[in-house]
């Protein structure tokens, strides 16, 4: 139990399908992450958001729309994806202002595109 | 562009052998420095970390690091490693002086303990 819970944890869709990505952390923490796992490459930070604020795009395509609405809960809204966006996408939380670089990272969400 | 470079993306040790993997880092500022590590069908978890004094670091389960700053490196190592240890280790930077906690990963060292 990490106490970061992404859900759900496989997800198969097609080009033009819109979906969406549920990250919630138990761990009262105020900073939330995105970064996308593919192989042979490093993770790649998306987005990152502190005290409910975006506050890092790391020049994520618009069809990736980040949502945070409080600071317990991050969502990944999906909508007409290409196949090279099939990954493992990673949530993760930490304490802003806290030990820098310290995340809990849930167990991802391994997401398909047809 | 900062980055991470992770030498080895494949390694394959016998049980008691003893293992070091390669990270180094391109940032010539003050860095904070991580080893995280995946095992199978689990979450990334932080295995150690450099903030700053001895360079010497010890994580869990035996795992140990050390910072050398001249040559940009923080190289993990283990001197015996246990079947238990097969797992995607993952080095990751962090310069120091941004806003937020953004992490710098290297690829990943996947590694394989054979019993």
């Amino acid at each position: 139990e990490t106490g970061v819970t992404q859900t759900p944890r496989h997800l198969v869709m097609g080009m033009t399908n819109k979906k969406s990505l549920k990250c919630e952390q138990h761990l009262g923490h105020n900073a939330m992450y995105w970064y996308k796992q593919s192989a042979k490459k490093p993770l790649e930070l998306m987005f990152v958001y502190s005290l409910e604020e975006r506050v890092e795009n790391n020049s994520v395509p618009s069809r990736f729309s980040p949502e945070c609405p409080n600071s317990s809960h991050l969502f990944l809204h999906l909508h007409t994806l290409q196949p090279e966006d099939s990954a493992l996408y990673l949530c993760a939380s930490s304490q802003a202002g806290g030990r820098v670089g310290e995340l809990f990272f849930g167990e991802g969400s391994r997401l398909t595109v047809l | 562009a900062q980055s991470v470079s992770q030498h080895n993306h494949h390694v394959i040790l016998s049980e008691a052998a003893s293992l070091e993997l390669g990270c180094n880092y391109s940032y010539g500022g003050t860095v904070n420095l991580f080893w995280y590590v995946q095992y199978p069908g689990q979450h990334l978890q932080l295995l150690l970390k450099y903030f700053s004094g001895d360079p010497l670091v010890k994580g869990i389960k035996g795992f140990e690091a050390e910072f050398i700053k001249s040559k940009f490196s923080f190289n993990l190592r283990k001197p015996s490693v246990q079947w238990s240890d097969t797992a995607e280790y993952f080095c990751a930077v962090n310069p120091t002086g941004g806003a937020t906690n953004k992490l710098i990963f290297g690829t990943g060292t996947l590694l394989a303990v054979q019993p």
